[in-house]
């Protein structure tokens, strides 16, 4: 079956570097995304990466994919306050157009 | 494109009472997502329309629950009656599954509270 799973809090300080990670079980899936949920509001896609890919670099962030592991993780450099927020990632397998979600990781940036 | 709309934003209800929230996808998307969002279960994935019609509904958590799509721009979650453990974000999505990148593009949100 489906699982994603995330670490549920991480906290850094400002200007550090942040690494949020999941993993998934998924190995048929095609594409995989993280979004952001800023308190009060939606999920913002923020990057993704297709399977056959193992890195993509977007201005501060960097997404790894090991698809072996099964693992994919999400750096953000120089991390801001306007970084703290719940990140998600989210895998999809082209089966229904149905994404499955990560349990989310609350980042807190602290200065 | 104003993006997906919902509303309301904030609904509080008393225990019993219907409740219908509401939904405008982005024009020219063709599948619609209706998302639950807690604090103990996190994003659940309730139902999905392709072109208005009812995809997968499995999510829905039990017969209180219905969602309808009469037309390209327009869907409804209802509950009725509701209970105290409906409490909750509802969030509304929409894509076109032709984009290389099939994402979902997410409503801001109702934040549903049952008395």
């Amino acid at each position: 079956g489906e699982d994603v799973e995330q670490s549920l809090f991480l906290s850094v300080r400002e200007g550090d570097s942040s690494v949020i990670n999941c993993t998934y079980t998924d190995s048929s899936s095609t594409y995989l995304y993280w979004y952001k949920q800023e308190p009060g509001a939606g999920l913002q896609l923020l990057t993704y990466i297709f399977s056959n890919m193992d890195m993509k670099q977007d201005q501060r962030l960097t997404v790894l994919l090991n698809k072996k592991d099964k693992h994919l993780s999400l750096r953000i450099a120089d991390t801001q306050t306007g970084d703290s927020a719940i990140y998600f990632c989210a895998e999809f397998t082209g089966g229904g157009n149905k994404l499955t979600f990560g349990t989310g990781t609350q980042l807190k940036v602290e200065l | 494109d104003a993006g997906v709309i919902q509303s309301p934003r904030h609904e509080v209800t008393e225990m019993g009472q219907e409740v219908t929230l509401r939904c405008k996808p982005i024009s020219g998307h063709d599948y619609l997502f209706w998302y639950r969002q807690t604090m103990m279960r996190g994003l659940e994935l309730l139902i999905y329309f392709n072109n208005n019609v009812p995809i997968d509904d499995s999510g829905m958590p039990e017969d209180r629950f219905s969602a309808k799509m009469p037309n390209a721009s327009f869907s409804t979650l209802k509950i009725q009656p509701s209970e105290p453990r409906d409490s909750a974000v509802y969030f509304c999505a929409s894509n076109f599954v032709r984009e290389p990148t099939d994402t979902q593009y997410f409503g801001p949100g109702t934040r549903l509270t049952v008395l």
